[in-house]
């Protein structure tokens, strides 16, 4: 069955400090694959998507991830967090024939201490 | 401010109720879909609706139905709710519904079940 997991329930990073957010994806064939953040009582917002091309891919709020095809994986980074980044982080992955609807993984909660 | 508005906010009910959550896409969008998150279960994909016609089904109990009006806002309606049934009920919105679409998602309904 087609599935995304995000294998970390809870992260707590120092601002500052870099982070790492992990996403692994279980498709036959390369989904198109999301990162959404929730902050604290709002709905989703898009961070970023890849379909094909460079494995390394920008988003807002200062946000990369990378698809590494041989990890089945789609890990979030970035290099300085903002305490504002506290929220929870969600991976999606979707079949590129569009038959199947948008999967979620059960997200990742960050907390940014001081 | 996404554009999608979602009402209630809030909801507080009995089991055996019956309540409406609707949802307003943005402007232009053409496809609406729904999602339950829950603590246990994550963001689980509801139902999809493109143009006033269903296109998706996902996990969706029988006890829940929902539709797409002319003016393409929809509303899902939940009925004998259990005590289960609470959780955060979001709509998003697409210009398409194409699988490489970005969602924009409404603030969604939190929906108590007492």
């Amino acid at each position: 069955a087609q599935s995304v997991t995000q294998p970390d329930i809870h992260i707590t990073v120092s601002e500052g400090a870099s982070l790492e957010l992990r996403c692994n994806y279980s498709y036959g064939a390369t989904p198109y694959l999301f990162w959404y953040v929730q902050s604290p009582g709002q709905g989703l917002q898009l961070l970023l998507k890849y379909f094909s091309g460079d494995t390394l891919v920008q988003g807002i709020k200062g946000f990369e991830a990378e698809f590494k095809r041989s990890q089945s994986s789609f890990n979030l980074r970035k290099p300085s967090v903002h305490w504002s980044d506290a929220a929870e982080y969600f991976c999606a992955a979707v079949g590129a024939s569009g038959n199947t609807p948008l999967v979620f993984g059960k997200g990742t909660r960050l907390s940014v201490i001081a | 401010d996404s554009g999608v508005t979602q009402t209630p906010k809030h909801l507080i009910t009995a089991t055996g109720q019956r309540v409406t959550l609707r949802c307003s896409p943005r402007s232009g969008d053409l496809s609406v879909y729904w999602y339950q998150q829950s603590l246990d279960q994550g963001l689980q994909f509801l139902i999809q609706y493109y143009n006033g016609e269903e296109r998706a089904k996902g996990n969706i109990l029988e006890r829940f139905s929902a539709q797409q009006f002319p003016d393409l806002h929809s509303e899902l309606n939940l009925s004998s709710l259990e005590l289960g049934d609470s959780a955060l009920y979001f709509c998003a919105s697409s210009l398409s519904g194409r699988a490489a679409e970005k969602l924009f998602f409404g603030s969604g309904t939190q929906l108590s079940v007492l």
